[in-house]
């Protein structure tokens, strides 16, 4: 199985601050035929599904504010929320659809400072 | 969209069936995933099912404790256990990639809460 380990586990930034996290999987999940890294990342508030932000490790899925963006290949991942807004407080998850079994990350919880 | 069954509350050892219907699309031809959450963790992938041929995945940490099937014929795909236990008490969603890119899952139903409890 891909592991995908995230880090940190938890973070608190203050509003208007950039936040980082990181997601690193056990092996490549770029298609080299494709250039692709099937790489997703979502974000989950208390009491509601996962919502997708950004698939192929960098698109933004529709609807999803410009201030998230995903980058990195291969193995190492980032997602980045360049100015934290108050509805952003949320557990982040990455996840691999790259194999059977997929595989997600375990979870930052992004807090405010 | 996908639509879940309601909350169940079952005793350790007991069998129960949950399901995730599927409209405003073509269910068939979009694979169907199962995930788990369990109280306070993180999101674990358990399985997947394409239901134009039943083509079933498992992941191996759920292989033989979970069934998932499928039937096309109404738009919804079903995850069942046959002897429940005290530790499989979370939320389980299906989510779908109905309309991504690759298999990324743009999809999620509500959620279906099991509490298992003697």
């Amino acid at each position: 199985d891909i592991v995908m380990t995230q880090s940190p586990d938890s973070l608190a930034v203050s509003l208007g601050e950039r936040a980082t996290i990181s997601c690193r999987s056990s092996q490549s999940i770029l298609n080299n035929s494709k250039r692709k890294n099937y790489l997703a990342w979502y974000q989950q508030k208390p009491g509601l599904p996962p919502r997708l932000l950004i698939y192929w490790a960098s698109s933004r899925e529709s609807g999803v504010p410009d201030r998230f963006s995903g980058s990195g290949s291969g193995t190492d991942f980032t997602l980045t929320i360049s100015s934290l807004q108050a509805e952003d407080v949320a557990v982040y998850y990455c996840h691999q659809y790259f194999t059977t079994p997929q595989t997600f990350g375990q979870g930052t919880k992004l807090e405010i400072k | 969209q996908l639509v879940q069954s309601g909350a169940e509350v079952k005793k350790p050892g007991e069998s129960l069936k949950i399901s995730c219907k599927g409209s405003g699309y073509t269910f068939s031809t979009f694979w169907i995933h199962w995930v788990r959450q369990m109280p306070g963790k993180g999101l674990e992938w358990m399985g997947s099912i394409y239901p134009a041929d039943s083509d079933t995945r498992y992941s191996p940490s759920f292989q033989g404790q979970v069934t998932i099937s499928a039937d096309k014929s109404i738009s919804t795909a079903y995850l069942q256990w046959s002897s429940l236990r005290a530790s499989d008490t979370a939320i389980y969603y299906c989510a779908s990639p109905i309309k991504a890119a690759a298999g990324e899952l743009d999809s999620w139903g509500q959620g279906t809460l099991v509490t298992v409890s003697a």
